[in-house]
């Protein structure tokens, strides 16, 4: 049980549309980051948010934005979405960076 | 990009110990050896990490070398259920990013 839950699981979406993608993490994790996962490839993080505020952020654009709520869940928001969209999005979450990072099993996203 | 460098694939047979080694010569003092694994079509799974002492837990253990310019992660009795892609990560503690190369793809087989 991973103990972060991510919805939904699967995603079509249509280029040019704008796409919010969950994240529900376990009481007392103030830190969740958001990373993206084209096949073949590691993770890439996007961003962090500690305590509702960003606090760290990776080479993506605007475009994509989150949100950290007080009952321990968050959203990634990506505008205008792009073929190159399409990936794997995993939402990550700790109550302490020392700890390690209890990772949800992913939202994947296709652009068509 | 990524401060380590790994193998890009090893084979361990079943019940026997897989040792993965991954170099990180350009380790600062403060940054910390962490370890993850992804089994397919799941999210990473954080295994063990360290600073410069040797760690164990239930799931491996890992060897920081003196010099901490190289660890190795031990599982000690590979299961079929360890085939994985495992990445070796340096972070310091006020990091906020981990950053993935693209790991060892390890395959265990009976």
């Amino acid at each position: 049980e991973t103990g972060v839950t991510q919805s939904p699981t699967h995603l079509i979406k249509t280029r040019g549309q704008q796409v919010t993608l969950r994240c529900s993490s376990q009481s007392g994790h103030n830190t969740v980051s958001w990373y993206q996962q084209a096949l073949g490839q590691g993770p890439q993080f996007i961003f962090q948010y500690y305590r509702e505020e960003e606090n760290g952020r990776g080479n993506f654009p605007p475009r994509f934005s989150g949100l950290q709520f007080p009952n321990y869940s968050s959203e990634l928001n990506v505008n205008a979405l792009e073929l190159d969209d399409s990936a794997l999005y995993l939402c990550a979450s700790t109550p302490d960076r020392n700890y390690g990072y209890t990772f949800g099993s992913g939202t994947r996203l296709t652009v068509v | 990009d990524a401060k380590t460098t790994q193998p890009t694939s090893m084979d361990c047979a079943e019940g026997r110990a897989a040792n993965l080694p991954c170099n990180h010569s350009t380790i600062s003092g403060n940054e910390y050896v962490y370890w993850y694994r992804q089994i397919h079509s799941q999210g990473p799974q954080y295994i063990i990490h360290g600073l410069k002492n040797n760690e164990t837990n239930e799931m491996a253990s890992l060897i920081i070398t003196e010099d901490r310019k190289s660890s190795t992660l031990i599982l000690p009795h590979a299961t079929l259920r360890d085939t994985a892609v495992y990445y070796c990560i340096v972070i310091n503690q006020a990091g906020t990013a981990l950053i993935f190369g693209k790991g060892t793809t390890l395959s265990v087989s009976s």
